[in-house]
């Protein structure tokens, strides 16, 4: 089944360490994207990237890397200069709205990884 | 700049109606939509409307979309215990950038 795999599920870090998130998929979408989710608010962007080889800054890109050499991936690094990275990091994927007449924008999402630092 | 807002929770007795409210300030918004989160899980699209649009109903879920308030609503009938879950309101103006609200917790009571 097409879709979109993040991992790890759960990740546990020391302060200070960078940690990397994956994140693949095979629905052939050109666009994605990373969010972060935190209690109370609402998703909010890190990064996204429109094709291969190209990647912008979202609202809350410091302290967060990413790399898009294929495709298929889009692995996000939460790196030390991050203040606060205890949260919920949520991946996705679209074809941009106004592509073409069916494409709407959905984004369609992964299962999340849950990142806790001690 | 963009901002969608909406309530934190809303609880509902199991067979009751739900009504999840949201305002957004960005008029040139093109498409609505309302997203679903499961416990420990991402989000899946429940529903959108395009801007040029008042209503749109898909089985259970009535959507409602004032253009003039800037309000969209997002009516759930005959509400189960399966519903329980986080609403999410979002818009986007087409391209790459989708705004989304702090989301609903919606609590079903049997």
């Amino acid at each position: 089944d097409g879709g979109i795999t993040q991992s790890p599920k759960y990740l546990f870090r020391k302060e200070g360490q960078n940690v990397t998130l994956s994140c693949e998929q095979n629905l052939n979408h050109d666009a994605m994207y990373w969010y972060r989710q935190d209690p109370g608010q609402g998703l909010r962007l890190i990064y996204y990237s429109q094709i291969v080889n190209d990647f912008q800054k979202g609202d809350i890109a410091e302290g967060y890397s990413v790399s898009r050499e294929k495709k298929e991936s889009f692995p996000l690094t939460v790196t030390s200069a991050q203040k606060n990275p205890t949260a919920f990091y949520l991946c996705a994927s679209s074809i941009p709205s106004g592509t073409s007449a069916a494409n709407t924008g959905e984004l369609f999402f992964g299962e999340g990884s849950r990142l806790t630092v001690l | 700049g963009e901002d969608v807002e909406q309530s934190l929770f809303l609880s509902v007795r199991e067979g009751d109606s739900s009504v999840i409210n949201c305002t957004y300030t960005d008029s040139s918004s093109t498409y609505l939509y309302w997203y679903k989160q499961e416990p420990g899980a991402g989000l899946q699209l429940l529903t959108y409307i395009f801007s040029n649009m008042d209503m749109k109903q898909d089985q259970r879920l009535t959507v409602l979309l004032n253009k003039k308030d800037k309000h969209l609503s997002l009516r759930i009938a005959d509400t189960q215990t399966g519903d329980s879950a986080i609403y999410f309101c979002a818009e986007s103006t087409g391209g790459f950038k989708t705004i989304f609200g702090a989301g609903t917790r919606l609590f079903v009571k049997a």
